[in-house]
């Protein structure tokens, strides 16, 4: 079955303590992205990767980092969370060649909610 | 920069009305534009998309939307609601570009009433 798969589904951690969230999808996509969706927000971008190796900042990047050296992944990274990252994020992925990716519907995870006290 | 507005944070309706969807966008040429659907605990599901020719879009589930470019409007509609359609309903907007980066409605929920 075609899907993104993000793990943890739920995270609680404290301030400072380094945490990664994982995404991996099957559908040999090679454009990948983060969101956080807050309450009265919507969904705001992170990062995203135009391919491997290839990533580039979002609207909202400060306090996270993000990695892309396999196809098939793209982990979420906080080097020092802290409680304003407390969210619920969503890991996509869509076809795309280079500048064709906007054709693509991304395909959503089923979201991770971080809670950092 | 683009923007888009879901001016109804929660709308009610009965199981069996139709529906009206409402979103609205700022983007200064034609742009891709997209309806996804979020039920709870899931990620979101897209439902229709808008990239050129015919304005009337019909999606998945019953669901339709019509582009107009006159009152940077695309609507959302379905006819006769069901209430597994009970969830929260996002519009975006993508701009021309090479990188698939799509902004988000605030969103708005559906609740269906028996």
């Amino acid at each position: 079955e075609a899907q993104v798969t993000q793990n943890p589904r739920y995270l609680i951690t404290v301030t400072g303590k380094k945490l990664t969230v994982t995404c991996s999808q099957n559908m040999n996509h090679e454009y990948m992205s983060w969101y956080r969706q807050d309450p009265g927000l919507g969904l705001r971008q992170i990062y995203y990767s135009m391919n491997v190796e290839v990533t580039d900042k979002g609207d909202v990047p400060e306090g996270y980092k993000v990695s892309r050296k396999e196809k098939r992944n793209f982990p979420l990274i906080l080097e020092s969370p802290s409680p304003n990252q407390t969210s619920l994020y969503f890991c996509a992925s869509s076809e795309g060649q280079g500048r064709s990716s906007y054709n693509s519907p991304l395909h959503f995870g089923n979201g991770t909610r971080l809670t950092v006290t | 920069a683009q923007s888009v507005t879901q001016p109804d944070i929660h709308i009610t309706v009965s199981e069996g009305a139709s529906l009206e969807l409402r979103c609205n966008y700022s983007y200064g040429a034609t742009p891709y534009l997209f309806w996804y659907v979020q039920s709870p605990g899931q990620g979101l599901q897209l439902l229709l998309k808008y990239f050129s020719g015919d304005t009337l879009v019909q999606g998945i589930k019953g669901f339709e939307a019509e582009f107009k470019r006159s009152q940077s409007s695309f609507n959302l509609r379905k006819p006769s609601v069901h209430w597994s359609d009970a969830a929260e309903y996002f519009c975006a907007v993508g701009a021309r570009t090479g990188a698939n980066n799509l902004f988000f409605g605030t969103g708005t929920r559906l609740t269906v009433i028996p």
